[in-house]
């Protein structure tokens, strides 16, 4: 069954900190993998997708993420953290006419 | 602009009545779904539509309805047999297709409080 695991529950990093944040997930075939950030109480923001060729891919906001198929991963990265990405964070996987999603990562960041 | 509008922003409902969610967008898109967000739980589909007067259960549909009689609208009713209805109700959107490589176009959302 396809499913997204975000570990991290709640992550906290100083402001110009690199970030990292992960996501594995389990699929029967190539994954379509996608990255969403959510401000306290607004909708969802794509961030960045993959679907196949060059595993590292770039998003909006500075932020990039990493599909590695032996490992199952999809984590998300920053090399800067700025006080404004503090928000939640959702992985999700792509399945014929649905998505799967993590259950979130929290982002603080400390000034 | 093109998008999704989600109405109302805040809504108060009493137990045993049932309650209407309205999603519209402009997008052109076929596809829509309505999830329910809970804190720590991420995001559950409820329903979803591919196409107009067409509709599927997702993976908490009971208790809960849709009509999908416009492409542009797709209503989700909170009946009263929803036990634990109070949570964040988002809609979204996207072009049609069969991969799942569309990407998901997010209203603002809905957060319904049951008194």
């Amino acid at each position: 069954a396809q499913s997204v695991t975000q570990p991290d529950i709640h992550i906290t990093v100083s402001e110009g900190a690199s970030l990292e944040l992960r996501c594995n997930y389990s699929y029967g075939a190539t994954p379509y993998l996608f990255w969403y950030v959510q401000s306290p109480g607004q909708g969802l923001q794509l961030l960045l997708k993959y679907f196949s060729g060059d595993t590292l891919v770039q998003g909006i906001k500075g932020f990039e993420a990493e599909f590695k198929r032996s490992q199952s991963s999809f984590n998300l990265r920053k090399p800067s953290v700025h006080w404004s990405d503090a928000a939640e964070y959702f992985c999700a996987v792509g399945d014929f006419n649905k998505f799967y999603f993590g259950s979130g990562t929290k982002l603080n960041v400390k000034p | 602009d093109g998008g999704i509008t989600q109405s109302p922003k805040y809504l108060f409902r009493k137990e045993g009545q049932n309650v209407t969610l309205s999603c519209e967008q402009n997008l052109n898109h076929d596809a829509m779904y309505w999830y329910r967000q809970d804190p720590g739980q991420g995001l559950r589909l409820i329903y979803y539509s591919q196409i107009v007067n067409d509709f599927q259960k997702g993976d908490i549909a009971e208790g809960y309805s849709v009509s999908r009689e416009k492409k542009e609208s797709f209503p989700l009713t909170v009946t009263s047999a929803q036990k634990n209805p109070t949570a964040f109700y988002l809609c979204a959107s996207s072009t049609r297709g069969t991969s799942g490589s569309n990407e998901q176009f997010f209203g603002p959302g809905t957060r319904l409080t049951v008194l």
